[in-house]
């Protein structure tokens, strides 16, 4: 079974408006985190936002939140106000185990092609 | 503060050839990981590195490898290529045990012909 599912290959939005990307994961550790990178044209994985499984809030960074449903196991990202250097492929990711630990392995989905239109 | 860098970006070989990448991370990283990316299988873990140690491993066959320098400084080598490992291989850094966050690098691709 897929650890990390984006369903939506592709999505558009308008400039200005806001786009929400879904992401649903599984794993059966109580300790994980769930990452969101942004990949332009030239190839560079750009960190966005991260989520905790403890954390109690939502996390947001400027134009960036995740809405993170721990019992539906999701976490999709919302970007509000899109403009169009926002075109890119998103990836949702998932590190399992404690923040602290040896582990930094992440398990990426296969992503969204994201396409912001004037 | 400079960022993750990779060399060649940019590398072409022929079947059968052997290739060594090389990442630089950030100054004061100590954890570098390695992560293949193409078309049919997207984004896949190779291995991590911290202070010289392995200390995870993808499920790539053995003709992965890779090792880390005192400075942090990493390289993955791979022996035999084959057409499937045309792919951007990506590095990343992160600054310490405590850290969640993954700085990467513009990553190199590589084709095999």
């Amino acid at each position: 079974a897929q650890k990390i599912t984006q369903t939506q290959p592709g999505m558009f939005v308008q400039e200005k408006e806001a786009v929400t990307l879904d992401c649903t994961y599984d794993t059966s550790d109580p300790s994980y985190g769930l990452f969101w990178y942004k990949q332009p044209s030239s190839g560079e994985m750009i960190f966005l936002i991260y989520q905790g499984s403890y954390d109690q809030q939502n996390a947001t960074e400027g134009r960036y939140s995740l809405n993170f449903q721990k019992a539906r196991k999701s976490a999709n990202l919302v970007i509000s106000a899109s403009q169009l250097g926002d075109s890119a492929m998103y990836f949702c990711a998932m590190r399992e185990g404690p923040s602290g630990g040896s582990n930094y392995k992440l398990t990426f989905g296969k992503g969204t092609l994201l396409t912001v239109n004037p | 503060k400079a960022g993750v860098t990779q060399t060649p970006r940019y590398l072409i070989k022929t079947r059968g050839q052997q290739v060594t990448l090389s990442c630089s991370p950030i100054s004061g990283h100590r954890s570098v990981s390695w992560y293949q990316q193409t078309p049919g299988q997207g984004l896949q873990f190779l291995f991590e590195y911290f202070s010289e140690t392995q200390r995870n491993k993808g499920n790539f066959p053995g003709r992965f490898s890779g090792r880390q320098f005192s400075n942090s400084r990493s390289e993955m080598n791979v022996s035999t290529l084959e057409l499937g490992d045309s792919a951007l291989y990506l590095c990343a850094s992160s600054l310490l045990d405590d850290s969640y966050e993954q700085y990467f690098g513009p990553g190199t691709r590589l084709t095999v012909t």
